[in-house]
């Protein structure tokens, strides 16, 4: 299995920052990764897929960038809802396997 | 829009059979791939398998001689079976829709989820 690293595992920020967060696959995954929020209790929510991509409704506030091994997340202009946990996901081998997630927590 | 509902028990003896059911509204399962993913309390994500409308599956290899996905298009349901559970099967076990491309295509994400079901396999 293709094992995902997510860095760090959790962090603090304050309402307005820029965050980026780090995933790095075990192999080269091309641009084959998604990312996720979760908000505790919820169920995961897509945010990006194939690494840049913004899922439909989710706010130009996210992006996402890289391909082969290490990949960011990258949230301008934190708001209150965007703490969580976030997921990223590689879609290039089966099976889908997903990194251990990073907490965001108000500072 | 796709919405999906995990249902069953939320207790399972160990070393019986935990049973789920996704119930899929707001457009036919027919044409997509649909996957059960769970998460042990206070942890990550991890993918069980997927299964295409015409019941072809995939399953992650770690689980694959416990599990068994099958599909209802009659009803629009899609079923997980886990057999000789243990303790360590406990989690909130989620349906999600496997978007993107075909089952061995690497273009693909899970999107939308349901809300999930807890599962504690207790004595």
């Amino acid at each position: 299995d293709i094992q995902m690293t997510q860095s760090p595992s959790s962090l603090s920020a304050s309402v307005g920052d820029r965050v980026t967060i780090t995933c790095r696959s075990s192999q080269r995954i091309s641009s084959f990764l998604n990312w996720y929020q979760q908000k505790p209790g919820k169920a995961p929510k897509l945010l990006i897929y194939a690494s840049s991509r913004l899922q439909s409704g989710v706010p130009s506030r996210f992006s996402g960038s890289g391909s082969g091994t290490d990949f960011t997340l990258t949230i301008r202009s934190l708001q209150v809802e965007d703490f969580a946990t976030y997921y990223c996901q590689q879609s290039y081998n089966n099976p889908p396997t997903f990194g251990q997630g990073t907490k965001l927590g108000i500072k | 829009q796709v919405q999906l509902q995990e249902s069953g028990p939320g207790l399972v003896k160990p070393s019986e059979t935990l049973s789920l059911i996704c119930t899929v509204s707001g457009d036919s399962i027919s044409n997509y791939y649909w996957s059960w993913i769970r998460q042990p309390p206070g942890k990550g994500l991890e993918s069980i398998g997927y299964i295409y409308y015409s019941g072809s599956t995939n399953y992650n290899p770690s689980l694959k001689s416990r599990v068994t996905i099958s599909v209802d298009t009659s009803k629009n349901q899609i079923s997980l079976k886990l057999r000789s559970v243990t303790a360590a099967d406990t989690a909130v076990y989620y349906c999600a829709k496997r978007d993107g491309g075909g089952s061995s295509s690497p273009y693909s994400w899970f999107d939308p989820w349901g809300q999930g079901i807890l599962v504690t396999v207790s004595s």
